[in-house]
């Protein structure tokens, strides 16, 4: 079956410290995204991309960067962590013929110290 | 901009009680989709429904059902006769289709407990 899975499920790091949070799916879907959820706000887009080596910015980019260089992949880099991006983060995935039905990976629970 | 706002943050109800979360939004576009989804204890968020603003029709699923209202900008979902299993947050959101197709906007999410 296909899936989106997202890697590592939880992680803790030090602030000033780089993490990269994998994403990866099988639905051959163009549209990917990373959302993080924090209490109170619900989730909030962070970066999107609707195809290779599209990258876009969402409500909430600063301090994180994505690439993509192929269909299934959407890594997130925190350049530099810092406190405010304890969170948990979700990749998201969707077909570009269809509009809004997401499916979602199993979220990452980051801790910055 | 875009808005979407649950005010309820948590409902907690005995089990077969129902249960109506509200979600109001703010959008400029006379066209753009609503949506929910359910997050389990699990974590994996799950669609729910799809509804674009031409559609004021009401729509039952089993024991889920919506009302979506153009002229209060509200789109509220029931479940009747809750079971534990219910017990999950629940988040609105809303996508303006043609300025951006699939970026979804999302409320801040109610949580429900239903208790046995």
């Amino acid at each position: 079956d296909a899936e989106i899975t997202q890697s590592p499920r939880h992680k803790i790091t030090e602030t000033g410290r780089q993490v990269t949070l994998a994403c990866h799916q099988t639905w051959n879907h163009n549209n990917m995204f990373w959302y993080r959820q924090d209490l109170g706000h619900g989730l909030r887009l962070i970066h999107y991309s609707y195809g290779v080596h599209d990258t876009n910015k969402g409500e909430v980019s600063d301090g994180y960067s994505v690439s993509r260089s192929n269909t299934e992949d959407l890594p997130l880099t925190l350049e530099s962590a810092a406190s405010s991006q304890t969170s948990v983060y979700f990749c998201a995935s969707s077909a570009s013929w269809d509009t809004g039905e997401l499916f979602f990976g199993e979220g990452s629970r980051l801790t910055v110290l | 901009a875009q808005k979407v706002t649950q005010a309820q943050t948590e409902i907690s109800v005995v089990e077969k009680e129902d249960v109506t979360l509200d979600c109001v939004y703010e959008t400029r576009d006379t066209t753009y989709y609503l949506f929910w989804y359910k997050q389990p204890p699990s974590g994996e968020l799950v669609f729910l429904i799809r509804r674009n603003s031409f559609d004021e029709q009401n729509e039952i699923s089993g024991r889920y059902s919506w009302n979506f209202q153009k002229s209060t900008s509200s789109f509220n979902f029931t479940i009747t006769a809750s079971q534990v299993v219910d017990s999950a947050v629940y988040f609105c959101a809303l996508s303006e289709a043609w300025a951006a197709v699939n970026k979804l906007t999302f409320g801040g999410g109610t949580r429900v407990l239903v208790k046995p």
